[in-house]
């Protein structure tokens, strides 16, 4: 079983949709969580930071569920410069801390 | 601050050659890490630091070395390019273990042939 799931999509959606990405962990050694964005052929950039009382930053809002183990991301109104690939690492602790990132969630925004 | 930085940006070996990438950083971050990412994957940890003198195998260690001489550096070794080691390179810091932000270079593209 993996210790992060998260759906890979691609997620196509036009332009003024709302869309929204679940990463759900196990076992998951972190205390703080990040959701990341990466465009093709470039370095992971931190999107932005998820608190368990939810986290807003203009149309994008994302959460906490420690009890049910898993983050969320929300994207309001959707650009066409929202597509990219939207990552949710989590650390474990197995004897040596590692960070890992999983594939992602794809998103394409079409007009 | 310029955050991380990697360098070369771009490389082509020979199969058989060796070399180093090179990562710096100047954020005083403890945790310093390397990933691979091929085409349509995601990243895979190769080494990770958790500081100066310290260092451990991610998930695909083999054919790779890395030291950790100091808190701002940490350079990747390839021994002895193969094919199978063309990717890009990601070199990738954070404030300590689970906690804080990771922040990345702007990634090694490595072609061997």
């Amino acid at each position: 079983r993996k210790e992060v799931e998260q759906d890979p999509g691609p997620f196509n959606v036009p332009e003024g949709a709302t869309v929204a990405f679940n990463c759900t962990y196990s076992n998951s050694a972190s205390q703080s969580f990040f959701w990341y964005r990466q465009d093709c052929r470039k370095e992971p950039k931190l999107l932005m930071s998820v608190y368990s009382s939810g986290n807003e930053d203009g149309r994008f809002t994302a959460q906490l569920n420690r009890a049910s183990q898993y983050i969320s991301l929300l994207i309001r109104d959707s650009k066409l410069s929202d597509s990219a690939t939207y990552l949710c690492p989590y650390s474990e602790d197995t004897g040596g801390f590692k960070t890992i990132f999983g594939a992602g969630t794809r998103l394409f925004v079409k007009a | 601050n310029a955050g991380v930085t990697q360098t070369p940006k771009f490389q082509v070996l020979k199969t058989g050659q060796s070399m180093t990438l090179q990562c710096a950083q100047d954020m005083n971050h403890e945790y310093m890490s390397w990933y691979r990412q091929d085409p349509g994957m995601g990243l895979r940890l190769i080494h990770y630091s958790v500081g100066a003198g310290i260092t451990d195998q991610g998930e695909v260690p083999n054919g790779y070395n890395v030291s950790r001489s100091t808190t701002e550096d940490f350079p990747l070794r390839l021994l002895s390019a193969a094919p199978s080691q063309t990717s890009v390179y990601f070199c990738a810091s954070s404030y300590s273990m689970g906690i804080g932000a990771t922040f990345f270079g702007q990634g090694t593209r490595l072609t061997v042939v």
